[in-house]
């Protein structure tokens, strides 16, 4: 199946810094991307879609000034968590869509946690 | 109340056993998802469908459309299988998550 990659898998930051999460589409070309958010034992909250080469739609919630989307290609997005705060800490998994294969598949990267002292 | 729903939220077993998922939905949807989520983090999509059933290994599938409801079976579960389920819908080409299932199987 189609391999989606995350770095860093884990990230310790200082409170104030920014860190930059990326993920890719190792095998195939994804148009569209998601980026998730998830809290401990609770399910994923999507915070931004991207399509390659126009600006992300955030979510509802969801500071695009703070939580800074970028897909320049068709196998690389990142998020940049700019200023961050402890309260930015958690686990953010992306995902990736083929949309070329005319299915709604979807696939996961192995997620990067983020811990902001 | 959640568009997506998920029974039970914990589930215990003993090697060997039948288990069953549940998953029902309010929302229109164009496919609905299957994924697992192991105590690392990284999620695997197992199953991907609109109709009928599917099966995979010790994994089936199935949904039914009309009353919006989906199930995912494990047969002969293994300590392997321990992790959370996600149920996951499709509605206007976003994904909507279940609040999970953890399954902790026991040797």
């Amino acid at each position: 199946g189609a391999v989606v990659s995350q770095h860093p898998s884990r990230v310790i930051c200082k409170s104030g810094t920014s860190v930059k999460i990326e993920c890719r589409s190792l095998d195939f070309q994804a148009t569209t991307m998601f980026w998730y958010r998830q809290f401990p034992k609770q399910s994923l909250m999507l915070m931004a879609t991207s399509n390659e080469g126009s600006k992300a739609t955030y979510e509802q919630g969801v500071e695009k000034d703070k939580f800074l989307i970028n897909h320049a290609s068709l196998t690389l997005s990142t998020l940049t968590v700019t200023s961050a705060h402890p309260e930015d800490s958690s686990f953010y998994i992306c995902s990736a869509r083929d949309w070329t294969s005319g299915n709604y598949e979807q696939y996961f990267g192995p997620g990067t946690r983020l811990t902001v002292t | 109340k959640n568009e997506v729903e998920q029974s039970p939220q914990n589930l215990t077993a003993q090697e060997g056993e039948f288990i069953t998922i549940n998953c029902s939905y309010s929302v229109g949807i164009s496919a609905l998802h299957w994924l697992q989520q192991h105590p690392g983090g990284g999620i695997v999509s197992l199953f991907m469908l609109s109709s009928g059933k599917k099966k995979h290994g010790r994994l089936i599938a199935t949904i039914n459309i009309q009353e919006k409801h989906s199930s995912l079976h494990i047969t002969a579960s293994h300590p392997r299988d321990s992790a959370v389920y996600i149920c996951a819908v499709y509605n206007t080409d976003k994904l909507i998550f279940g609040t999970g299932t953890r399954l902790q199987v026991f040797p």
